[in-house]
């Protein structure tokens, strides 16, 4: 078990430009979630996926970004037309849960993805 | 919606002493309450967690009971030393249909000096 893995560990990008971020979660864990961290600040839920089925999207989810979870093993995350408000860690976590109740067992946080724009 | 406050940081203490950080929050329902840490360049960890009422969640020599009286989950140790220097984060799960969201507060940064 390596635990939740997230590529690449850092990214710098221009304004406008696409981005995209990669999760492998625990492999016998079924859910996946995205955050959000800006500095000084806890994170933020974006969004999570129960095996492949993305099931909620937090208001902070703007249309630019977009994310998967193709066959329910490894997620992307990716935000189109960067803004300099984009600045962020970009965390993924995973959890196992027979059913959609709780938070299920084994929540494991990646180290994340810091999201420079410049 | 559901949110959690935590007490004004940094808080900085000398080793061996009493640490207690603050944590409340507003949720509907009956949420489980949670304490993650994060230590300089690493990931989040789960450090204790309470899932009802008058539960007391405790690791590594930390404690914190979940009131719901006061709707508070602060976090207590008797004793810190200089490892336990981190960032702590207090969360919740409102459960129902949250699914495994978390709502965290916006955390407490820890230093202790020798």
């Amino acid at each position: 078990d390596t635990g939740v893995s997230q590529n690449p560990r850092h990214k710098i990008t221009k304004r406008g430009q696409n981005v995209t971020f990669r999760c492998d979660p625990i492999s016998e864990h079924n859910r996946l979630y995205w955050y959000r961290q800006t500095l000084g600040q806890g994170p933020e839920f974006l969004t999570y996926f129960q095996n492949e089925a993305q099931l909620e999207k937090s208001r902070l989810l703007s249309d630019r970004f977009s994310a998967e979870r193709p066959k329910g093993s490894f997620s992307t995350l990716e935000i189109q037309r960067t803004e300099q408000g984009d600045s962020a860690m970009y965390l993924c976590a995973s959890s196992f849960s027979p059913n959609l109740q709780g938070v299920g067992y084994g929540y494991t946080f990646g180290s994340g993805t810091r999201l420079t724009v410049v | 919606g559901d949110s959690v406050t935590q007490m004004e940081g940094p808080v900085t203490l000398s080793e061996e002493a009493f640490l207690t950080i603050n944590c409340t929050y507003t949720a509907t329902g009956y949420p489980s309450l949670f304490w993650y840490v994060q230590y300089p360049g690493e990931g989040l960890q789960l450090l204790l967690k309470a899932t009802k009422a008058d539960d007391k969640g405790s690791n590594k020599g930390f404690e914190a009971t979940y009131r719901k009286e006061t709707t508070s989950f602060h976090l207590e140790k008797g004793s810190v030393q200089v490892s336990d220097s981190a960032v702590y984060f207090c969360a919740l799960n409102a459960g129902g249909t949250s699914y495994g969201k978390l709502t965290f507060g916006q955390g407490t940064i820890l230093t202790v000096h020798p």
